[in-house]
């Protein structure tokens, strides 16, 4: 049973360029989380997907947006990069009953120069 | 502002011993208190949960504190063997009817020497 898996496992932007992050969930689970990771600090909440709808939102500009499949996939985008966009981006899958115990991907390390 | 934090960023510990870790927090709505090890070029992985109702929850070899009057939680590890090694991070889940949020602290970096 493959656990969470994200793609690309690096990527490196340029300032204004848009980018696209894609997550599949662990088999089974319903809801994804999108979370920003910067060096040395905890995940940040960017949203949640669940029945292919925005469920929740944290404090992240519209430049973020992102995307659930049918088949529970995620997309995250963000647009116009900036410098302090460079991160890591964690996906995250879960029952929705179950929303505390979150499966976490090994994540995007995004670098924008 | 963030509502949960960590006293101390650094801990080290000697194999074998019990390692604690403490966090803090500042919303007393939180629902769920969670704990996560995340290891080195890995995502965070679930350890435990207590709900706020709750003043003590025990998992293998883990076991968290919950002080609701001083708002405190804790993360105590029994015997910890160098697998210990990771950050740890505190997290609280509220809940919106069917909508959740986690928010993270910082992180505790453990480190277990031999």
């Amino acid at each position: 049973d493959a656990g969470v898996t994200q793609s690309p496992t690096h990527l490196i932007k340029t300032r204004g360029q848009q980018v696209t992050l894609r997550c599949s969930p662990k088999s089974g689970h319903d809801t994804v989380s999108w979370y920003q990771q910067a060096l040395g600090q905890g995940p940040q909440f960017i949203f949640q997907y669940y029945e292919e709808e925005e469920r929740q939102r944290g404090n992240f500009p519209d430049r973020f947006s992102g995307h659930q499949f049918p088949n529970y996939s995620s997309e995250l985008n963000v647009n116009a990069l900036l410098l302090g966009d460079s991160a890591l981006y964690l996906c995250a899958s879960s029952l929705l009953r179950s929303a505390n115990e979150q499966y976490f991907g090994p994540g995007t390390r995004l670098t924008v120069t | 502002g963030e509502s949960v934090g960590l006293h101390l960023p650094t801990l080290s510990v000697q194999e074998g011993d019990n390692s604690i870790i403490n966090c803090a927090y500042s919303n007393s709505a939180s629902d769920y208190f969670i704990w996560y090890k995340q290891e080195s070029g890995k995502g965070p992985q679930f350890i435990i949960d207590i709900r706020s109702n709750m003043d003590k929850r025990q998992g293998q070899r883990v076991t968290v504190l919950l002080n609701k009057t001083v708002k405190h939680l804790s993360l105590q590890i029994a015997a910890t063997q160098p697998g210990d090694s990771a950050v740890y991070f505190c997290a609280e889940n509220r809940r919106r009817g069917s909508n959740y949020k986690l928010t993270f602290g910082k992180g505790t970096l453990l480190t277990v020497n031999p």
